[in-house]
């Protein structure tokens, strides 16, 4: 079944203390991007990466890092959470060619920092 | 800089009745054009989209959007609507310009349907 999947569902952590969440899609997408979702300001982009290698920021990527070593992986890394990092987080792959676009989402990251 | 604006933050309407969401974007540049639908603890997923062609796009489960472009808009809509389409709806854009990937979502609009 094609799929994302992110883990964890749910964390729970507190200020300063590293985590990543995992993403991984086995579609042999090229594209992938991370998305955290807050009330009232939809989703908004955090990093994105074209291919291997290959990453670039979003609207909102402060607090985070990103790395694609392997293209069916895309981890979300945060040094040192802080409170405001609070929200639910969504990683999505698509194929790049025009009519294949189309995001495939995962189902989703809550994560509370305390 | 790109913006999409959602007009409506909730949007309740009868089973069986009509439902259009508004949509609309900002940019000096053209763009791909995207609804995407988050059902209640999902990820979201694609209703339709717009990349060129008819300007009238038909997507899954009924629905249809219009792209406008000189209005800049492309509204979401379904002639009737189920209990089932209560969720929220993403407008989404991405400029076309070859090596960008960046997308900006709408707020969202969360459609109610009352029985």
């Amino acid at each position: 079944e094609a799929q994302v999947t992110q883990n964890p569902r749910y964390l729970i952590t507190v200020t300063g203390k590293k985590l990543t969440v995992t993403c991984s899609q086995n579609m042999n997408h090229e594209y992938m991007s991370w998305y955290r979702q807050d009330p009232g300001l939809g989703l908004r982009q955090i990093y994105y990466s074209m291919n291997v290698e290959v990453t670039d920021k979003g609207d909102v990527p402060e607090g985070y890092k990103v790395s694609r070593k392997e293209k069916r992986n895309f981890p979300l890394i945060l040094e040192s959470p802080s409170p405001n990092q609070t929200s639910l987080y969504f990683c999505a792959s698509s194929l790049r060619r025009g009519a294949s676009e189309k995001l495939f989402f995962g189902s989703g990251t809550q994560l509370s920092v305390l | 800089a790109q913006s999409v604006t959602q007009l409506d933050s909730q949007v309740p309407v009868f089973e069986e009745a009509p439902v259009e969401l508004r949509c609309n974007y900002s940019s000096s540049v053209s763009v791909y054009l995207f609804w995407y639908v988050q059902y209640p603890n999902q990820g979201l997923q694609l209703l339709l989209k717009y990349l060129s062609g008819s300007t009238l796009v038909k997507g899954i489960n009924g629905f249809e959007a219009e792209f406008n472009k000189s209005q800049t808009s492309f509204h979401l809509r379904k002639p009737s609507v189920h209990i089932s389409d209560t969720a929220e709806y993403f407008c989404a854009v991405r400029r076309t310009t070859t090596g960008t990937y960046k997308y900006i979502f709408g707020t969202g609009t969360r459609l109610k349907v009352l029985a």
